[in-house]
């Protein structure tokens, strides 16, 4: 089974911290994703990467930056923590399909980090 | 953007009927996807139907898709209590899923 593991399931960090979001897979996947959830909102793509030190902005990077220094494992960064960025981080790994088209197939998601930023 | 949006956003039912999510979007697609999350966890695949498929079957489910209409639903068949979770669609835009906003799925005894 593929497995998604990401570092914390809750966190809570200070208005100005420079945090860092872990998520590692063990089924060599090219493709991670860094995706936030809200409430109302439903899941948005932060970033993603499909190659080792490759990385393309999703739909909201602002305020966040990844690195992917291995193919196992893909680093979320608040570079500098605020309350707006209170929220689950959900990361998900997939295969890269055929013909560059990562979207062909499933997502493999980890569990989740609830952070609260105060 | 082609955002799946799911309807209804709330469903309540009594195990062993079933249930129906209906999920709509905009621009053509490759395929349509559809994960389950129970409460504060993460997303778990359940099926993928590619835009060629008009119907596809997995144990209690049942999906559809319908192209010409940009829709698919979703049907759980008997559902039980473990059923309960939010659902979500997905589709694909060329490398990423753009996921809609849920049905949250409530199944009493």
């Amino acid at each position: 089974d593929v497995k998604v593991t990401q570092s914390s399931r809750y966190l809570v960090k200070r208005t100005g911290e420079k945090v860092f979001l872990e998520c590692v897979q063990d089924m060599d996947h090219e493709n991670m994703f860094w995706y936030r959830q809200d409430p109302g909102l439903g899941l948005r793509l932060i970033y993603f990467s499909y190659d080792v030190k490759m990385k393309e902005k999703g739909d909201i990077p602002e305020g966040y930056s990844v690195s992917r220094e291995k193919k196992e494992r893909f680093s979320l960064i608040l570079e500098s923590a605020s309350t707006n960025q209170t929220s689950m981080y959900l990361c998900a790994s997939s295969l890269l399909a055929s013909g560059g088209r990562s979207s062909y197939n499933e997502q493999f998601f980890g569990p989740g980090t609830r952070l609260t930023v105060l | 953007s082609q955002q799946g949006e799911e309807d209804p956003q709330a469903l309540s039912i009594q195990e062993g009927e079933n249930a129906t999510m209906n999920c709509s979007y905009k621009t053509s697609i490759n395929n349509l996807q559809w994960y389950r999350q129970n409460s504060g966890r993460g997303l778990v695949h359940l099926i993928l139907i590619r835009s060629n498929e008009r119907e596809k079957h997995s144990g209690r489910l049942r999906v559809t898709l319908d192209t010409s209409k940009k829709s698919s639903s979703l049907l759980i068949t008997a559902s039980r209590a473990a059923d309960t979770a939010s659902y979500f669609c997905a589709t694909d835009r060329y490398s990423t899923l753009t996921f809609g906003k849920g049905t949250m799925l409530l199944v009493s005894p």
